[in-house]
């Protein structure tokens, strides 16, 4: 168990849909990080967020969004879904806000787009 | 974009084998850390190694970095059945405003 907590753990819905996932980092981590992993594309960085604040953006879409709350849980809101759209999606934590030691990740959140 | 790259991309052998997975990259980096993800589950931290390292061991696991060849390795030895998984080498780009790039990861079979 890595103490990173995410919700749902998996998420059936229609194209053009909009859901949010939630991540709880572990206890003292700042930094949560969300990850997109799909079989042609492998695991893809989306965003990073510091105590509340962006901290790093990666291939994230336009129709995602995502935000870090003052109790340091995370949001990743996708919308208006596309097939395309359909993959594990990960959320990890650490302590500091830069890369300098491990991630700790949690168990994802499976989203199917039919 | 994809940062490291993992090779082979599958690998099979017996239990008790060594396996040896590598891992190139792009950029200059601070750290590379290789990760394990068993089927659907997510990523387990194995080890870190820092760009003024050339080798380190945890375990039966022993990692090699050569910054000259943007090049790591990772060597499992005395492989277990438990040990199938993927593995995923990560690395730290040298720049703000990133975080950790992983590989597409190398799939690991032991069988008994």
């Amino acid at each position: 168990d890595s103490g990173v907590t995410q919700t749902p753990k998996h998420l059936i819905t229609a194209t053009g849909q909009r859901v949010t996932l939630r991540c709880s980092p572990r206890s003292g981590d700042l930094s949560v990080y969300w990850y997109q992993q799909s079989l042609d594309q492998g695991l893809q960085f989306l965003i990073q967020y510091y105590n509340g604040e962006e901290r790093a953006k990666g291939n994230i879409l336009e129709r995602f969004s995502a935000q870090q709350f003052p109790d340091l849980h995370s949001e990743l809101n996708l919308s208006s879904l596309e097939l395309g759209d359909s993959a594990l999606y990960f959320c990890a934590s650490s302590k500091a806000g830069v890369n300098t030691g491990e991630l700790f990740f949690g168990e994802g959140s499976r989203l199917t787009v039919l | 974009s994809q940062q490291g790259e993992e090779d082979p991309q599958a690998l099979s052998i017996q239990e008790g084998e060594n396996a040896t997975m590598n891992c190139s990259y792009k950029t200059s980096i601070n750290n590379l850390q290789w990760y394990r993800q068993n089927s659907g589950r997510g990523l387990v931290h194995l080890i870190l190694i820092r760009s003024n390292e050339r080798e380190k061991h945890s375990g039966r696991l022993r990692v090699t970095l050569d910054t000259s060849k943007k090049s790591s390795s990772l060597l499992i030895t005395a492989s277990r059945a438990a040990d199938t998984a993927s593995y995923f080498c990560a690395t730290d780009p040298n720049q703000a405003g990133t975080a950790l790039i992983f590989g597409k990861g190398t799939t690991l079979s032991v069988s008994s």
